[in-house]
């Protein structure tokens, strides 16, 4: 069982591009999410998802796009990479759509914006 | 504004101490709290405590809620160097529409030496 599975690992962009983090779970969740990871700033929900075609905007959405086309993927798109955007990302996953916990984390994506 | 505050945030302590790590939280209808540990990569589960659960054991590690004062604690006894880590506190509670939401903390890092 592979569980929370993210790619890449580490990327380094320059600003302006854009990319897409992604996220894929086989344990049939129904809820997916998108968190950053700064340091002092504790864990921060960029985006989330109850179910294929429901997506939702968390605390810090600016920037980023989220889909969810099937139950397994939840792709993050950084549309016009920032340096403010440096930051640890996780994808963390969990069985019920209503209440969230507990969550299952993704190993983490490390990007860079320069 | 929902919060969690833990505390200390860092500490650094011998093989075979005993550390408490503090959790205190104000949100709106809480639902449950949990106890995550984060080494080098993704969080990993270690407890949830809820209104019918407030005490949970598991080897060396133990949690326990007070609802009353709106606060948890962390106990690890005989501390190992395996024990370093970033321990991370998150609350659950309602959220708009029909999900939940999870509020983490910003973690307290714990450093063992040999």
């Amino acid at each position: 069982n592979a569980g929370v599975t993210q790619t890449p690992k580490f990327q380094v962009l320059k600003t302006g591009q854009s990319m897409t983090l992604q996220c894929a779970q086989d344990m049939n969740h129904e809820y997916m999410s998108w968190y950053r990871q700064d340091p002092g700033m504790g864990l921060r929900l960029i985006h989330y998802s109850v179910g294929a075609g429901i997506t939702d905007q968390g605390e810090v959405p600016n920037g980023y796009n989220v889909s969810r086309s099937t139950t397994e993927d939840f792709p993050l798109r950084l549309l016009s990479a920032a340096p403010s955007q440096t930051s640890v990302y996780f994808c963390a996953s969990s069985y019920s759509g209503t209440k969230v916990s507990p969550l299952h984390f993704g190993n983490g994506t490390r990007l860079t914006v320069t | 504004e929902d919060k969690v505050v833990q505390s200390p945030l860092s500490l650094v302590v011998h093989e075979g101490d005993t550390v408490t790590l503090n959790c205190s939280y104000e949100v709106t209808n809480f639902r449950s709290l949990l106890w995550y540990k984060q080494e080098k990569k993704a969080p990993t589960f270690l407890f949830m405590l809820t209104s019918s659960g407030i005490e949970k054991k598991s080897g060396r590690l133990s949690s326990i809620l007070d609802k009353k004062e709106l606060s948890s604690i962390l106990n690890i006894t005989a501390t190992q160097t395996g024990d370093s880590a970033i321990y991370l506190c998150a609350v659950e509670a309602e959220g708009r529409g029909a999900t939940n939401k999870l509020i983490f903390g910003t973690g307290t890092l714990l450093a063992v030496q040999p």
